[in-house]
């Protein structure tokens, strides 16, 4: 399978637990996404990555959200003293160049937190 | 107000309807205009663009009014898998820049019944 993959595909975690989730990207594109879905919305943006750079955050993303794509491959998304807040379909997205040109994000097929 | 707005539905339709789904943007910045496709406990996917002169793929036509920064996509001949969310998507450019960050819709529910 050579689409977006994401890991784990669901989590159950206590209140102020650390959580990591990791997307690993159609291997030939160098754009990257986080999205956070809830029940009955549409995807929110959280982050982007252009290769290893982080080029932008939303304002969805407090300090406990850290995300990373340390050789331009691969991203983790760590969220810190989650919150039953928190609970959601965590989604990773990549795409091989500026997505104004075809508006396609390919996603993967989300990991799903739930925080009790 | 919410960047893109649509009508949450849910819309339900006898296979075989015609069906329209509107959208409407708030920044008047936006650039590119798409429909996202959502199955059940699925990861969206791309449905098709949305040009200013109006595109058509198969039975799926799409409309972009930029006046009045509204988005449509009609639906005719209604099949049972047509049933899913509809995402109306725009890419927003801010300070002359795109970095390619898709903002979507809330979503509007289809179900097709026999």
């Amino acid at each position: 399978d050579t689409g977006v993959s994401q890991d784990p595909r669901h989590k159950i975690t206590k209140r102020g637990q650390n959580v990591t989730f990791r997307c690993d990207p159609i291997s030939e594109h160098n754009r990257l996404y986080w999205y956070r879905q809830t029940l009955g919305q549409g995807p929110e943006f959280l982050t982007y990555f252009q290769n290893e750079a982080q080029l932008e955050k939303s304002r969805l993303l407090s300090d406990r959200f850290s995300a990373e794509r340390p050789k331009g491959s691969f991203s983790t998304l760590e969220i810190q003293r989650t919150e039953q807040g928190d609970s959601a379909m965590y989604l990773c997205a990549s795409s091989p160049r500026r997505t104004g040109d075809t508006g396609e994000l390919f996603f993967g097929e989300g990991s799903r937190l739930t925080v009790l | 107000r919410k960047e893109v707005e649509q009508d949450p539905g849910p819309f339900n339709v006898p296979e075989g309807a015609t069906v329209a789904f509107n959208c409407t943007y708030s920044n008047s910045a936006s650039q590119s205009f798409f429909w996202y496709r959502q199955d059940c406990r699925k990861e969206p996917k791309l449905l098709m663009s949305v040009y200013s002169s109006g595109n058509e793929d198969g039975r799926f036509t799409a409309q972009l009014n930029r006046a009045s920064q509204y988005i449509s996509l009609l639906i005719r001949d209604s099949k049972l898998s047509d049933s899913a969310t509809y995402l109306c998507v725009v890419n927003i450019v801010r300070g002359g820049t795109s970095y390619g960050k898709l903002t979507f819709g809330q979503g509007t529910i289809l179900t097709v019944h026999p």
